[in-house]
């Protein structure tokens, strides 16, 4: 399976808001409710961040949310911080597998 | 408190085999997932394949289906990933995660990772 499509890099400065895109088929993003978002710094294992499209686990801050339309799934930031500075890969199921995105670097400026 | 404490670092030669773990602790080892999940230097993460320890049941990325083998014990709350023959193309970071399938296919919990280094 292909990896789902995701901007290289995204920016923005403290305090504004980002949006990150992942867009795939009707086959994972489209035909499932289960897109899952992971921020990853630098040497760290990942860490999820929202999960069945908009779920956000306990103890994730409630300035992440995500959204879906169609093929294309979002993850938004909202009030960005330093400590937002990441990779975030989204992720579908698909075909009784996952998929990953290609990966989004977050520059806070 | 849920944990999944991975092997260390691996520095192998090609041609060589290999058997990385992943203890979990803190859960029912037997009723969740774990899968595998590579990560190449500089690059994106990659679904290599999932188990459950419960039974062994396993599938693999189509991508990696004959390249790795997953196992798990389930008397010692470890699952493993191992190569018969390494390439120096298999050198990544793998880490291992715990996969919440009944409830939207997610990795809920994650490994430190292992570092593995083919190079002759």
């Amino acid at each position: 399976q292909s990896a789902l499509t995701q901007p290289a890099s995204v920016s923005g400065s403290p305090g504004q808001s980002i949006t990150i895109s992942c867009t795939g088929t009707s086959s994972d993003v489209g035909g499932y409710n289960y897109v899952s978002w992971y921020q990853q710094h630098p040497g760290k294992a990942p860490k999820l961040m929202i999960y069945e499209v908009s779920n956000r686990p306990s103890g994730v801050s409630n300035r992440f949310s995500g959204s879906k339309s169609g093929n294309t799934a979002s993850l938004t930031i909202s009030g960005l911080q330093a400590e937002d500075e990441a990779d975030y890969y989204c992720s579908s199921y698909t075909s009784s597998s996952l998929v990953f995105g290609g990966g989004t670097k977050l520059t806070v400026l | 408190e849920v944990q999944l404490v991975q092997s260390g670092a691996e520095v192998k030669k090609p041609g060589e085999s290999l058997k990385i773990s992943c203890k979990g602790s803190g859960y029912s080892f037997t009723s969740y997932w774990i899968g595998w999940v590579r990560q190449m230097p500089g690059k994106g993460l990659e679904w290599m394949g999932i188990i459950y320890p419960g039974d062994s049941d396993t599938r693999y990325s189509p991508s990696f289906q004959g390249q790795v083998t997953i196992s798990a014990d389930k008397s010692i709350s470890t699952a493993y990933l191992q190569w018969s023959s390494l390439k120096a193309s298999d050198t990544a970071m793998y880490y291992c995660a715990r996969l919440r399938m009944s409830s939207g296919y997610y990795f809920d919990y994650w490994g430190q990772g292992t570092l593995v280094t083919v190079s002759s």
